[in-house]
């Protein structure tokens, strides 16, 4: 079965040092992978997508993912981050013929000034 | 162009009561899910439709919980005899198809507590 971990429940960054959000995927065949961010009482939005190819993906307000099937991993980084970063970041897998979304538990990012 | 909406936000409710959610895609988009999010979970899918068919519900626990596409656009999920472990959001997302491709758009969700 597929699964996704996150092994941080929570991570604790200065305002404008680089971040780094870890995630590994547990899965037979090619994974197709997303990071989300949920701002508070908001809905998830997608952050960036890996369809097999380049392994390092650019998404949106500056983050970055790099695939390593070797590591089994999809580990999300951003150079420099803002307060507006303050956030829930999902992790997740779609496989099978259903194309289904399997999210990690999150990880909830706080930054301090 | 208008994202998902959902209604309620919020609701709360006494156990044994029933409860429904209403969901609104995005126009155009033939796939509907919804997910159930407990607090510091991730999201679980339900169930989810492509047009008015539903797709996939082996997770939606049928004794209570009933999920509906009438017309392959708005959808509503209804909880039966709501019990505190269904506390939870709600979430309702959209696509166009239903591929490896094919991007989810979430509404802001509903938060249910069942006192």
């Amino acid at each position: 079965a597929q699964s996704v971990t996150q092994p941080d429940a929570r991570v604790t960054v200065s305002e404008g040092a680089s971040l780094q959000l870890r995630c590994k995927y547990s899965y037979f065949g090619t994974p197709y992978l997303f990071w989300y961010v949920q701002y508070p009482r908001q809905g998830l939005q997608l952050l960036l997508k890996y369809y097999p190819g380049d392994p390092v993906v650019q998404g949106v307000n500056g983050f970055e993912a790099e695939f390593s099937k070797s590591n089994s991993s999809f580990h999300l980084r951003k150079a420099s981050v803002h307060w507006s970063d303050w956030a829930v970041y999902f992790c997740a897998v779609k496989r099978g013929s259903n194309y289904k979304l399997t999210f990690g538990k999150g990880t909830l990012l706080t930054v301090t000034p | 162009e208008a994202g998902v909406t959902q209604s309620p936000r919020y609701a709360v409710l006494q156990e044994g009561q029933a409860v429904s959610f209403w969901c609104d895609p995005i126009s155009g988009h033939d796939t509907l899910y919804w997910y159930q999010q407990p607090r510091d979970q991730g999201p679980q899918l339900l169930v989810y439709f492509r047009d008015e068919a539903v797709i996939d519900n082996s997770q939606l626990p049928s004794d209570r919980f009933s999920a509906v596409r009438p017309k392959g656009t708005n959808s509503t999920l209804k909880i039966q005899s709501a019990k505190q472990g269904d506390t939870a959001t709600y979430l309702c997302a959209s696509s166009f198809c239903g591929g490896y491709y094919a991007e989810q758009f979430f509404g802001p969700g509903t938060r249910l507590t069942v006192l």
